[in-house]
């Protein structure tokens, strides 16, 4: 049962344009929603994360957009470069924190120059 | 301040066999997480270790097992090796165990399973 579904699989973007990524999640327990970015060879880095008592977060070009009604939430790259190009995952996890994290499949994004 | 490191970077096994993987955890960091990621798919958490001790699992069997040593670095251990281990193993480590602690993963360990 995969409890976060993640959409799209791939996504191309011009460079300049904005990039969405999508998560929904099942599980109502879920209260702490990060972001990871993974390169080539790389371990995933923490990019950005929301708590459910906001809608919004933004840090830089990043953003991040929260439904709790919907289960939904998802990810903005604005004015995306080629910089941006990597596997983008949405995670979610119980009691507020970066433990026993529970991940999308991820999403492949090609930023063309 | 060096970052995670795991080695080795690949290794090659056959069904049946037994393996270890190792991680060097973030100076500073007492709390290391195992997860597994199959080409294609998220990471998996397998288990946790805060302190030497074993502070929560995933759904994973018996087999997965690990240790933590008193340096903070830590060993995943596999027994009886399935084709379908085959994936990227990556730690994670962090400073402690509250919510504010942001993870830091290692590139991972690629193991093949024939």
């Amino acid at each position: 049962q995969q409890q976060v579904k993640q959409s799209p699989q791939s996504l191309i973007v011009q460079k300049g344009g904005i990039s969405i990524i999508n998560c929904a999640y099942e599980n109502t327990a879920f209260d702490y929603f990060p972001w990871y970015q993974q390169f080539p060879g790389k371990g995933p880095a923490l990019l950005i994360a929301i708590r459910p008592d906001v809608s919004e977060k933004k840090e830089g070009r990043f953003t991040i957009s929260f439904n709790k009604s919907a289960k939904q939430f998802s990810l903005h790259i604005m004015d995306s470069q080629p910089g941006d190009s990597a596997t983008y995952f949405c995670a979610a996890s119980i009691g507020g924190s970066n433990y026993k994290l529970t991940f999308g499949k991820g999403t492949l994004l090609t930023v063309n120059p | 301040e060096t970052g995670v490191t795991q080695s080795p970077t690949h290794l090659i096994k056959t069904r049946g066999q037994q393996v270890t993987l190792r991680c060097s955890s973030q100076s500073g960091h007492n709390t290391v997480s195992w997860y597994q990621q199959a080409l294609g798919q998220g990471p998996q958490f397998i288990f946790q270790y805060y302190r030497e001790e074993e502070n929560g699992r995933g759904n994973f069997p018996p087999r997965f097992s690990g240790l933590q040593f008193p340096n903070y670095s830590s060993e995943l251990n596999v027994n009886a090796l399935e084709l379908d281990d085959s994936a990227l193993y990556l730690c994670a480590s962090s400073p402690g165990t509250s919510g504010t602690d942001t993870q830091y993963f290692g590139p991972g360990t690629r193991l093949t399973v024939l």
